[in-house]
């Protein structure tokens, strides 16, 4: 009832490729963060999305929230090395703040 | 100055003993986590405090303890450690509905 899904589990890209990692719930989500986690390190916030069809952009990273509010896509443009890492959907709680993570997708990046 | 400082970072242990982590927040948030990231590494919420106040428990055996001593601070303390118990654990803080900060992590490792 609560997961968040999210695919592909694993992607292996040639530097320069582009990569989209995507998440879907059954249930209408206040809002979606997302956070990204390096080899080794821990989870960093990236960015919140809250209104539907709501669209954000960081550098070449590309952030949606479905018309819905169910599914949300993170496109990287041209990936780099130093986008290697796993890349977390996560469902966030509007009274607890409580995060439910979806599996993550985890990045490789060739040069 | 760490925004969320966890410590130890390693701690490597025999089954059976009980041990504690520490977590400390200097941002002024009102509710702190424990996330706990297995080998396959799926985040999942343990616990939640708001201002020393157990807001959530999720389902965790009883061999975990948190507590609360004051807002800036959610210690976590480990009855009886299991092989399964091994993994990396996060503390995290935040103001609700907004981005959660995290620690370094602890990696628990069980023998």
């Amino acid at each position: 009832g609560q997961q968040v899904m999210q695919i592909p589990q694993y992607q292996h890209v040639q530097e320069g490729e582009d990569f989209t990692t995507y998440c879907n719930s059954s249930t209408t989500l206040s809002n979606i963060q997302w956070y990204k986690q390096r080899p080794g390190g821990h989870p960093v916030f990236l960015i919140q999305l809250v209104k539907s069809g709501e669209v954000k952009k960081q550098k070449r990273l590309t952030f949606q929230f479905g018309e819905a509010k169910k599914n949300s896509s993170l496109h990287i443009t041209a990936t780099q090395t130093t986008d290697v890492g796993t890349y977390f959907c996560a469902k966030g709680s509007s009274n607890t703040g409580k995060l439910i993570f979806g599996q993550g997708t985890t990045l490789q990046v060739k040069p | 100055d760490t925004a969320v400082s966890q410590t130890p970072k390693y701690l490597v242990t025999q089954m059976g003993n009980d041990k504690s982590i520490k977590c400390e927040q200097n941002l002024g948030h009102d509710t702190m986590y424990w996330y706990k990231q297995d080998s396959k590494k799926f985040l999942k919420i343990m616990f939640s405090y708001n201002n020393k106040e157990l807001i959530i428990n999720e389902t965790v055996p009883n061999r975990f303890s948190p507590k609360s001593p004051d807002k800036a601070h959610l210690n976590l303390h480990i009855n009886s450690l299991e092989l399964g118990d091994s993994a990396v654990y996060f503390c995290a803080s935040s103001q609700v509905s907004t981005e959660a900060f995290f620690g370094q992590g602890t990696r628990l490792t069980v023998v």
